[in-house]
This record gives C-alpha cells, structure tokens and sequence, in this order.
C-alpha cells in the first residue's frame, strides 16, 4: 500500500542554518505530495505540495522538489530561524480519492 | 473565512466512560476526515465522509468508536467506552471537490484537534 517515510527526529540546529528533511514515498499511482507543519497546540498547516514530477513546491523559504526517479520529496530551507521549530509531516495522496497518508514526522529545534 | 472548528480542546476522562468530539468543517467542503493521532506519530486516518456517506472507515474500531455526519456538514466522532489506549488527539480536517468552495483538489484544512486523556 501507499506510505511515506521521514527521517526520525528530533533535528536541531542554530538559526541561519541550512535545513534538509528526507521524505521518501511508496505509492501504486500518481500521488500529490506534501509537507505540513504542526506548531505546538495547534493543528496541522499546509506548508506546501507538489502535484506531479518535477514541480517544486515553496512557501516561507522553504521548498520540496517532487522527485518520482528517486520517489522523494525532500524539504530545504537555507537559512532556519528560531519561529520555524515545529513538527514537519511529509504526506502524500492517492490520485483522485482524497486519502492522505502521512509520515511519522520530524520535530525541528532552532536555537537563537 | 472560519477554519474547521472543533470541540472540546481538552477532554479528560476515565477509562470505560463515553466521550465525543464534534467537528464543523469549513463551509462548503464535501469532505470530512477523522484521525487519531499518538503522540510522536503522524495522524492516521479514522474515517473520511463523502458527504452525509462515510466512504472509508476501515480504521475505525467498530466496536467502541461510532461517527455520524447528518446532513452532510457537522460531525462527532464517539468512543464508548473509553480504553486507557485511546488517549490521542483527534484532529478533523475538511477538503473540497476539485477547488470548489474554495480549496484546491487534494488539500486538506485541519483543525486545531481534541487532546484526550484517559486515566
């Protein structure tokens, strides 16, 4: 079945750092992809998506590339600061059945 | 425009007792989602309404979980009764058809989710 797999947190860096966050994804179709961003006690913010091979996606710095020769969709920044620590979920969904499967997560801490 | 709205925020309660959680998606999304999501996990889909029809509720528990969505806008999602396992947060989201009322096809609007606690 269809899944996404992020790399394990949590990740910390020092502010102005270069960020990169691995999403690698199984799926039988042509799937949308995602990253949310979850700040603590709230619920979970679309960051930005991808709907088909080689589109990036970008919003507030960040940006993912939707990369279906290695089916992974990595998100980057180039320069983190401190308002960006929160939990990234990358997320995928099922061409045209509105079913979304996310990954396990990646809590991200920015030290000033 | 009013996100997806959902209460309680918090719910404590203890094992064996009832508990709901309602949801009211963003006006105009046909579709309705229901996951759980455990602490350090990622959410993980309960059930997904078309509508008033629930068309995907393979993951929910059906012997102590129940939802309901009349008329095809608000929802709750039922435990009865409550396992110490349970403990989660519940988070709905809401979608529409093909940018319709709004949104883009395939994206997803959450809410801020149910922190329960089961002692």
């Amino acid at each position: 079945g269809d899944s996404v797999t992020q790399m394990e947190g949590p990740v910390t860096l020092s502010e102005e750092a270069f960020l990169t966050i691995n999403c690698t994804y199984t799926a039988t179709g042509y799937p949308s992809l995602f990253w949310y961003v979850q700040y603590p006690g709230e619920g979970l913010q679309l960051l930005l998506k991808a709907t088909k091979a080689d589109d990036k996606g970008s919003n507030k710095g960040f940006e993912a590339t939707y990369r279906k020769e290695t089916t992974s969709f990595h998100l980057e920044k180039g320069s983190v600061q401190v308002s960006d620590s929160a939990v990234y979920f990358c997320a995928l969904s099922d061409d045209g059945f509105n079913k979304f499967y996310f990954g396990s997560g990646t809590k991200l801490n920015v030290k000033p | 425009e009013a996100g997806v709205v959902q209460s309680p925020r918090y719910k404590i309660i203890e094992k064996k007792q009832p508990v709901a959680f309602w949801c009211n998606p963003i006006s105009g999304h046909n579709t309705l989602y229901w996951y759980r999501q455990n602490l350090g996990q990622g959410p993980e889909l309960l059930i997904r309404y078309e509508n008033e029809e629930a068309v995907d509720d393979s993951q929910l528990p059906k012997d102590r979980f129940s939802a309901e969505r009349l008329k095809g806008v608000d929802s709750t999602l039922k435990i009865q009764p409550a396992e110490l396992g349970d403990s989660a947060v519940y988070l709905c989201a809401s979608s529409s058809v093909r940018g319709l009322a709004g949104g883009n096809l395939n994206e997803q609007f959450f809410g801020p989710g149910t922190r329960l606690t089961v002692l």
